[in-house]
């Protein structure tokens, strides 16, 4: 099947705007996961959501971050009022269990967001 | 917090050689699970090679092997044979315990390989 698909691929976006970021998960997979990534650095951990529960968002850096994932299945990022500090690749991660117990994550291609 | 501690930003191998990759991490849990990814030009992320901590022996997944060395919290990889499509950024991740939170991975900040002909 289909691997975890993200769109936009590229965004860019003047500063004070509000971006929409989706995550298209693997489909069956509970555990879904947001990380952001700054170039040349490794990913960092976002927000986590297990089927619509939303278990851990303490790597939000601020409230214009806000995620959901309503129906279990797709979930979206939103970024409010852009700043420059927020350019970035997003990447999403999906796992199939809620086992914790050091599942495999599938991760998509990232969407690059540019903010000018 | 855990931490994860990759001290070399670039690494080169001729193909068909061995190189490896460090790896360190600080934890107080006693058992949790270590992962290397690997993150082509394409930017997809994709498993290597996956440790469980509290089984001594060593992972192997073909060409991919790691040096686990618990007491040391010391996570290697060695790529043996080396092929022009290792080329890639590497990086080293822990994930906590089940019961100890969200399942997040925690990543080093990687080591660009890359496979010189």
């Amino acid at each position: 099947g289909a691997g975890v698909s993200q769109s936009p691929r590229y965004k860019v976006a003047k500063r004070g705007q509000d971006v929409a970021l989706r995550c298209d998960p693997i489909s069956g997979h509970v555990s879904l996961f947001w990380y952001q990534q700054a170039l040349g650095q490794g990913p960092e951990f976002l927000t986590y959501f297990q089927n619509e529960a939303q278990l851990d968002k303490s790597g939000l850096p601020s409230d214009r971050f806000f995620a959901e994932r309503p129906e279990g299945s797709v979930s979206t990022l939103k970024i409010q009022r852009t700043q420059q500090e927020d350019s970035a690749v997003y990447l999403c991660a999906s796992s199939l269990a809620a086992s914790g117990r050091g599942d495999e994550q599938y991760f998509g291609p990232g969407t690059r967001l540019t903010v000018t | 917090a855990q931490t994860v501690t990759q001290s070399q930003p670039e690494m080169s191998v001729q193909e068909a050689e061995t190189v490896t990759l460090s790896c360190t991490y600080d934890t107080s849990e006693n058992n949790y699970y270590l992962f290397w990814y690997k993150q082509p030009p394409s930017r997809q992320m994709i498993l290597v090679i996956r440790q469980e901590a509290y089984k001594q022996q060593n992972a192997t997944e073909n060409r991919f092997s790691v040096n686990f060395q618990k007491a040391a919290k010391s996570f290697s990889l060695k790529i043996s044979d080396s092929q022009l499509g290792d080329t890639a950024m590497y990086f080293c991740a822990f994930m906590k315990p089940w019961g100890a939170g969200s399942y997040q991975l925690t990543f080093g900040k990687g080591t660009k390989l890359s496979v010189i002909p």
